[in-house]
Protein backbone atom coordinates (compact mmCIF):
# COMPACT_ATOMS: atom_id res chain seq x y z
CA UNK A 1 0.00 0.00 0.00
CA UNK A 2 1.03 3.56 -0.25
CA UNK A 3 0.76 6.54 2.07
CA UNK A 4 -0.64 9.89 0.23
CA UNK A 5 -0.29 13.36 2.24
CA UNK A 6 -1.78 16.10 0.45
CA UNK A 7 -1.68 19.91 1.63
CA UNK A 8 -3.40 21.92 2.33
CA UNK A 9 -6.10 19.99 3.72
CA UNK A 10 -8.51 22.72 3.07
CA UNK A 11 -8.72 26.32 2.13
CA UNK A 12 -10.75 29.01 1.57
CA UNK A 13 -9.67 31.55 -1.56
CA UNK A 14 -10.62 34.50 -3.28
CA UNK A 15 -12.62 34.55 -6.98
CA UNK A 16 -9.65 34.99 -9.33
CA UNK A 17 -6.80 33.48 -7.26
CA UNK A 18 -4.88 30.56 -7.42
CA UNK A 19 -4.49 27.79 -5.66
CA UNK A 20 -1.78 24.68 -5.26
CA UNK A 21 -1.95 21.56 -3.74
CA UNK A 22 0.70 19.60 -3.13
CA UNK A 23 0.64 15.73 -3.18
CA UNK A 24 3.66 13.51 -1.47
CA UNK A 25 3.63 9.77 -1.52
CA UNK A 26 5.86 7.23 0.75
CA UNK A 27 7.06 5.20 -2.24
CA UNK A 28 8.19 5.77 -5.98
CA UNK A 29 5.05 5.71 -8.14
CA UNK A 30 5.19 6.18 -11.69
CA UNK A 31 1.89 7.72 -12.27
CA UNK A 32 -0.13 9.91 -10.06
CA UNK A 33 -3.34 10.78 -10.95
CA UNK A 34 -5.66 14.10 -9.68
CA UNK A 35 -9.42 13.76 -9.18
CA UNK A 36 -11.93 15.91 -8.23
CA UNK A 37 -14.92 15.19 -5.98
CA UNK A 38 -18.31 17.14 -6.10
CA UNK A 39 -21.22 16.46 -3.46
CA UNK A 40 -23.11 13.64 -4.69
CA UNK A 41 -21.11 13.12 -7.77
CA UNK A 42 -18.62 10.54 -8.78
CA UNK A 43 -14.91 11.32 -8.28
CA UNK A 44 -13.55 12.79 -11.71
CA UNK A 45 -10.57 12.47 -13.24
CA UNK A 46 -8.77 15.74 -13.95
CA UNK A 47 -5.35 14.24 -15.14
CA UNK A 48 -2.34 11.83 -14.85
CA UNK A 49 0.62 13.24 -13.79
CA UNK A 50 3.78 11.14 -15.21
CA UNK A 51 7.38 11.98 -13.97
CA UNK A 52 9.05 13.08 -17.02
CA UNK A 53 7.02 14.11 -19.04
CA UNK A 54 3.61 16.51 -19.11
CA UNK A 55 0.22 15.72 -17.41
CA UNK A 56 -2.39 13.69 -19.92
CA UNK A 57 -5.46 15.58 -19.25
CA UNK A 58 -8.99 13.80 -19.59
CA UNK A 59 -11.83 15.58 -21.96
CA UNK A 60 -13.04 18.92 -19.97
CA UNK A 61 -9.64 19.77 -18.40
CA UNK A 62 -6.78 22.37 -20.05
CA UNK A 63 -3.70 22.59 -18.88
CA UNK A 64 -4.06 26.15 -18.51
CA UNK A 65 -6.75 25.54 -15.90
CA UNK A 66 -4.92 22.72 -14.07
CA UNK A 67 -1.33 23.03 -14.37
CA UNK A 68 0.20 20.35 -12.74
CA UNK A 69 4.14 19.33 -11.89
CA UNK A 70 5.69 16.22 -11.00
CA UNK A 71 9.55 16.83 -10.81
CA UNK A 72 10.08 13.43 -9.08
CA UNK A 73 8.42 9.74 -8.33
CA UNK A 74 7.42 10.70 -4.91
CA UNK A 75 6.00 14.20 -5.73
CA UNK A 76 3.01 16.33 -7.28
CA UNK A 77 1.58 19.50 -7.48
CA UNK A 78 -2.07 20.41 -9.11
CA UNK A 79 -3.06 24.04 -9.21
CA UNK A 80 -6.35 25.45 -9.99
CA UNK A 81 -5.93 28.71 -11.39
CA UNK A 82 -8.33 31.80 -12.40
CA UNK A 83 -10.39 30.42 -9.01
CA UNK A 84 -14.35 30.98 -9.25
CA UNK A 85 -17.03 29.55 -7.14
CA UNK A 86 -17.71 26.64 -9.22
CA UNK A 87 -13.91 25.25 -8.53
CA UNK A 88 -15.13 24.64 -4.10
CA UNK A 89 -14.96 21.01 -4.49
CA UNK A 90 -12.26 18.41 -2.58
CA UNK A 91 -9.54 17.57 -4.70
CA UNK A 92 -7.69 14.00 -4.47
CA UNK A 93 -4.31 12.28 -5.01
CA UNK A 94 -3.98 8.91 -6.33
CA UNK A 95 -1.74 6.26 -6.92
CA UNK A 96 -2.29 2.95 -8.03
CA UNK A 97 -0.87 -0.06 -7.68
CA UNK A 98 1.09 -1.97 -10.50
CA UNK A 99 0.21 -5.06 -9.57
CA UNK A 100 -3.48 -5.32 -8.13
CA UNK A 101 -4.86 -2.20 -9.94
CA UNK A 102 -6.11 -1.05 -6.70
CA UNK A 103 -6.14 2.89 -5.95
CA UNK A 104 -4.68 4.52 -3.02
CA UNK A 105 -6.17 7.79 -2.40
CA UNK A 106 -5.23 11.13 0.14
CA UNK A 107 -7.17 12.71 2.25
CA UNK A 108 -8.50 15.26 -0.31
CA UNK A 109 -7.72 19.22 0.15
CA UNK A 110 -11.11 21.14 0.12
CA UNK A 111 -11.22 24.12 -1.86
CA UNK A 112 -14.35 26.89 -1.31
CA UNK A 113 -14.33 29.35 -3.47
CA UNK A 114 -16.02 32.86 -2.39
CA UNK B 1 -6.29 7.73 14.22
CA UNK B 2 -8.83 8.10 11.74
CA UNK B 3 -9.83 4.96 9.41
CA UNK B 4 -11.76 3.06 7.16
CA UNK B 5 -11.41 -0.85 7.03
CA UNK B 6 -13.08 -2.94 4.40
CA UNK B 7 -13.51 -6.66 4.12
CA UNK B 8 -12.83 -9.06 2.34
CA UNK B 9 -9.83 -7.12 1.08
CA UNK B 10 -10.71 -9.62 -2.13
CA UNK B 11 -13.87 -12.03 -3.13
CA UNK B 12 -14.38 -14.75 -5.94
CA UNK B 13 -17.99 -15.61 -6.93
CA UNK B 14 -20.38 -16.98 -9.50
CA UNK B 15 -23.09 -15.45 -11.71
CA UNK B 16 -26.01 -15.60 -9.60
CA UNK B 17 -24.61 -15.59 -6.41
CA UNK B 18 -25.67 -12.38 -3.69
CA UNK B 19 -22.36 -10.74 -2.15
CA UNK B 20 -21.84 -8.68 1.15
CA UNK B 21 -19.08 -6.01 1.32
CA UNK B 22 -18.04 -4.46 4.63
CA UNK B 23 -16.91 -1.01 5.45
CA UNK B 24 -16.26 0.07 9.41
CA UNK B 25 -14.76 2.99 9.98
CA UNK B 26 -13.42 4.97 13.32
CA UNK B 27 -13.50 8.69 12.96
CA UNK B 28 -13.79 11.43 15.13
CA UNK B 29 -16.03 13.56 13.30
CA UNK B 30 -18.60 11.46 10.85
CA UNK B 31 -20.54 13.44 8.19
CA UNK B 32 -21.63 10.69 5.74
CA UNK B 33 -20.21 7.47 3.86
CA UNK B 34 -19.64 7.01 0.30
CA UNK B 35 -19.53 3.78 -1.62
CA UNK B 36 -17.88 3.64 -5.43
CA UNK B 37 -17.86 1.39 -8.27
CA UNK B 38 -13.88 1.10 -9.70
CA UNK B 39 -13.52 0.16 -12.85
CA UNK B 40 -11.12 1.87 -14.59
CA UNK B 41 -9.37 4.93 -13.09
CA UNK B 42 -12.34 7.12 -11.97
CA UNK B 43 -14.53 5.62 -9.84
CA UNK B 44 -18.51 5.44 -10.20
CA UNK B 45 -20.40 7.23 -7.23
CA UNK B 46 -22.79 4.45 -5.99
CA UNK B 47 -24.64 5.47 -2.73
CA UNK B 48 -24.20 8.13 -0.50
CA UNK B 49 -25.34 7.14 3.54
CA UNK B 50 -25.75 10.05 6.44
CA UNK B 51 -28.87 7.78 8.56
CA UNK B 52 -29.04 5.05 10.43
CA UNK B 53 -31.04 1.90 9.26
CA UNK B 54 -32.43 3.76 5.73
CA UNK B 55 -31.71 1.37 3.07
CA UNK B 56 -30.30 2.87 -0.41
CA UNK B 57 -31.56 0.60 -3.42
CA UNK B 58 -30.45 0.64 -6.68
CA UNK B 59 -31.46 -2.26 -9.02
CA UNK B 60 -29.52 -4.97 -7.97
CA UNK B 61 -27.38 -2.94 -5.43
CA UNK B 62 -28.25 -1.97 -1.96
CA UNK B 63 -26.27 -0.49 0.93
CA UNK B 64 -27.08 0.48 4.81
CA UNK B 65 -25.68 2.37 7.80
CA UNK B 66 -25.18 1.12 11.57
CA UNK B 67 -23.63 4.35 12.90
CA UNK B 68 -24.38 2.79 16.27
CA UNK B 69 -21.77 -0.11 15.21
CA UNK B 70 -20.05 2.20 12.81
CA UNK B 71 -20.18 0.24 10.22
CA UNK B 72 -21.86 -0.06 6.37
CA UNK B 73 -22.59 -3.06 3.97
CA UNK B 74 -22.89 -3.33 0.11
CA UNK B 75 -24.83 -5.62 -0.82
CA UNK B 76 -25.30 -7.20 -4.62
CA UNK B 77 -28.22 -9.69 -5.09
CA UNK B 78 -27.90 -11.87 -8.48
CA UNK B 79 -24.44 -11.06 -9.40
CA UNK B 80 -22.99 -10.77 -12.58
CA UNK B 81 -19.97 -10.79 -14.60
CA UNK B 82 -20.41 -6.49 -15.06
CA UNK B 83 -20.21 -6.22 -11.45
CA UNK B 84 -16.46 -7.48 -10.92
CA UNK B 85 -14.59 -4.20 -10.03
CA UNK B 86 -13.04 -2.90 -6.80
CA UNK B 87 -15.81 -1.51 -4.36
CA UNK B 88 -14.52 2.01 -2.69
CA UNK B 89 -15.85 2.97 0.73
CA UNK B 90 -14.82 6.22 1.92
CA UNK B 91 -15.82 8.30 4.92
CA UNK B 92 -16.50 12.18 4.69
CA UNK B 93 -15.40 14.10 7.90
CA UNK B 94 -17.12 16.84 9.40
CA UNK B 95 -15.51 20.20 10.00
CA UNK B 96 -17.32 22.47 11.60
CA UNK B 97 -20.75 21.81 10.49
CA UNK B 98 -19.78 21.83 6.92
CA UNK B 99 -18.56 19.47 5.00
CA UNK B 100 -14.82 18.12 5.77
CA UNK B 101 -12.26 15.43 3.99
CA UNK B 102 -12.85 12.07 2.74
CA UNK B 103 -10.76 9.06 3.93
CA UNK B 104 -10.99 5.61 2.02
CA UNK B 105 -10.55 2.24 2.87
CA UNK B 106 -8.99 -0.34 0.89
CA UNK B 107 -11.58 -1.26 -1.43
CA UNK B 108 -12.80 -4.79 -1.99
CA UNK B 109 -11.84 -6.60 -5.13
CA UNK B 110 -14.91 -8.19 -6.25
CA UNK B 111 -14.58 -11.19 -8.98
CA UNK B 112 -17.58 -12.80 -10.22
CA UNK B 113 -17.36 -16.08 -12.49
CA UNK B 114 -19.47 -16.98 -15.58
Amino acid sequence: SAVISQKPSRDICQRGTSLTIQCQVDSQVTMMFWYRQQPGQSLTLIATANQGSEATYESGFVIDKFPISRPNLTFSTLTVSNLSPEDSSIYLCSVDSWATGELFFGEGSRLTVL
Amino acid sequence: EDKVVQSPLSLVVHEGDTVTLNCSYEVTNFRSLLWYKQEKKAPTFLFMLTSSGIEKKSGRLSSILDKKELFSILNITATQTGDSAIYLCAVEMNYGGSQGNLIFGKGTKLSVKP
